[in-house]
C-alpha cells in the first residue's frame, strides 16, 4: 500500500487560509468517505482533526475543515494561526481494510 | 476521560527482543481497535497494525507483517507490540491509539504519548 501524496509544505500569513491536498487512488481515498486528518506537534501525540472527510471532534476549532473530490481529500486552515503551525498527516481507509496515512506537510506560519 | 499510556523508553541491542505496552483507560477496552503507529527519526507516520481486544483479531500492513506482532489483554486493559529479534532500523517513536470509526476502524480518536525505542550495538 503506498502512502498518500501530500506536498511537503505549505506557508501561510497569520488570519491567511491554506489548503493541504492529500492525493490517493481509488482504492483508498477515492473509495471510501474514511479520509481523516491528524496536527502533530513534534515531540507530542498526534491530534485528530478531522474523520471521515469532512467531520471535526469536539473541541476542534472550527478554523479547520475538509472535502473530498475524486481521488484528493483536501484540509483547509483559515484564520491561521501561530499554533497552528505543525505537521499535517491525512490517514484513508483501503481496499485491503487497512489505513494508509500521507507522507505529511510541513505547515509553517510565517 | 479515554487516556492511552504507553510504557517507557527502551534501548536495546540489535537482535534483542521487546515488548512495549499500551494501557487503555476511560472506555470499554474490549469494544475499540487498537492501532499502532510507527515515526522513524525524521520520518512521518506509518500504519502498523491494529487488534480488537475483543477478541484478538488483527491486521497487519504489509510492510509489518511477520516483522512485529500485536496482541492485547482485555484483562487489564493493555495492548503490546512485540520484536522477537530487532534491528537498528526499528529506532523509532511508536505510538498506541485507539481506532473509531462508522462500521469501519477508519481512524484514531485518541493517542498514547509514544514510547522511544532506540536500538544501537
Amino acid at each position: 500500500q503506498s502512502a498518500l501524496t501530500q506536498p511537503a509544505s505549505v506557508s501561510g500569513s497569520p488570519g491567511q487560509s491554506i489548503t493541504i491536498s492529500c492525493t490517493g487512488t481509488s482504492s483508498d481515498v477515492g473509495g471510501y468517505n474514511y479520509v481523516s486528518w491528524y496536527q502533530h506537534h513534534p515531540g507530542k501525540a498526534p491530534k485528530l482533526m478531522i474523520f471521515d472527510v469532512s467531520n471535526r471532534p469536539s473541541g476542534v476549532s472550527n478554523r479547520f475543515s475538509g472535502s473530498k473530490s475524486g481521488n484528493t481529500a483536501s484540509l483547509t486552515i483559515s484564520g491561521l494561526q501561530a499554533e497552528d503551525e505543525a505537521d499535517y498527516y491525512c490517514s484513508s481507509y483501503t481496499t485491503s481494510s487497512s489505513l494508509v496515512f500521507g507522507g505529511g506537510t510541513k505547515l509553517t506560519v510565517l | 476521560e479515554v487516556q492511552l499510556v504507553q510504557s517507557g523508553a527502551e534501548v536495546k541491542k540489535p537482535g534483542e527482543s521487546l515488548k512495549i505496552s499500551c494501557k487503555g483507560s476511560g472506555y470499554t477496552f474490549s469494544t475499540y481497535w487498537i492501532g499502532w503507529v510507527r515515526q522513524m527519526p525524521g520520518k512521518g507516520l506509518e500504519w502498523m497494525g491494529i487488534i480488537y481486544p475483543g477478541d484478538s483479531d488483527s491486521r497487519y500492513s504489509p510492510s509489518f507483517q511477520g516483522q512485529v506482532t500485536i496482541s492485547a489483554d482485555m484483562s487489564i486493559r493493555t495492548a503490546y507490540l512485540q520484536w522477537s529479534s530487532l534491528k537498528a532500523s526499528d529506532t523509532a517513536v511508536y505510538y498506541c491509539a485507539r481506532v473509531s470509526g462508522s462500521g469501519w476502524p477508519s481512524y484514531f480518536d485518541y493517542w498514547g504519548q509514544g514510547t522511544l525505542v532506540t536500538v544501537s550495538s
